[in-house]
């Protein structure tokens, strides 16, 4: 069964504008991890937040936690025509146990 | 570090055969996950190892699927007989301790066709 939603379940923006996508998740969690998959490709991890953590940066990624109401929100600023692809968030309950995952965001990026 | 690797990337069959994937994950990771893609459900875990034992394996739809990890590198997922519903995309995942503990590493996958 699926615990995670994104939302929207597609997203369609300009080159260098911001793309923002929503995870809801349904029990407690260990952490939230977010993945990409390109068109027939594998899963890419992009980050990992923790259960106790609020806030996750990498690179052009921000990643939000909110425990309370059990959701997360990934954000994509100054984006480009590479990051086009499919964005899952996934839920684990404890330390390295099996991930549940949403049924993704497909995001385009047009140039 | 190669990564997780998976073989073969693809793989078609008749309905009737025996299939089997296989995976080698990232050397020190001492879990293994096994997941599959459909259109229709998403991806779901079928089972996952913990120092070679199977710890959970619920996911695995029926008596037709089986796994194995003889070793710390190497795991099968075994497909006996086969069936079209098979049809998807097989990923295998390891995780393990140190700076990125939890984080799960993602094959290529393996895209099954059963005809």
């Amino acid at each position: 069964s699926q615990q995670g939603e994104e939302d929207p379940q597609a997203l369609s923006i300009q080159e260098g504008e911001n793309a923002t996508m929503n995870c809801s998740y349904k029990t407690s969690i260990n952490n939230l991890q977010w993945y990409r998959q390109n068109s027939g490709r594998g899963l890419v991890h992009l980050i990992l937040i923790r259960s106790n953590e609020r806030e996750k940066h990498s690179g052009r990624l921000r990643v939000t936690l909110d425990t309370s109401k059990k959701s997360s929100s990934l954000l994509i600023t100054a984006s480009r025509a590479a990051d086009t692809a499919s964005y899952f968030c996934a839920t684990a309950w404890g330390g390295n146990t099996p991930l549940v995952f949403g049924k993704g965001t497909r995001l385009s990026v047009i140039a | 570090d190669a990564g997780v690797i998976q073989s073969p990337r693809h793989e078609v069959t008749e309905m009737g055969q025996e299939v089997t994937l296989r995976c080698k994950p990232i050397s020190g990771h001492d879990y293994l996950f096994w997941y599959r893609q459909t259109m229709m459900r998403g991806l779901e875990l079928l089972i996952y190892f913990n120092n070679n034992v199977p710890i959970d394996d619920s996911g695995m739809p029926e008596d037709r699927f089986s796994a194995k990890m003889p070793n710390a590198s190497f795991s099968t997922l075994k497909i006996q007989p086969s069936e079209p519903r098979d049809s998807a995309v097989y990923f295998c995942a390891s995780s393990g301790s140190g700076a990125s503990t939890d984080t799960q590493y993602f094959g290529p996958g393996t895209r099954l066709t059963v005809l």
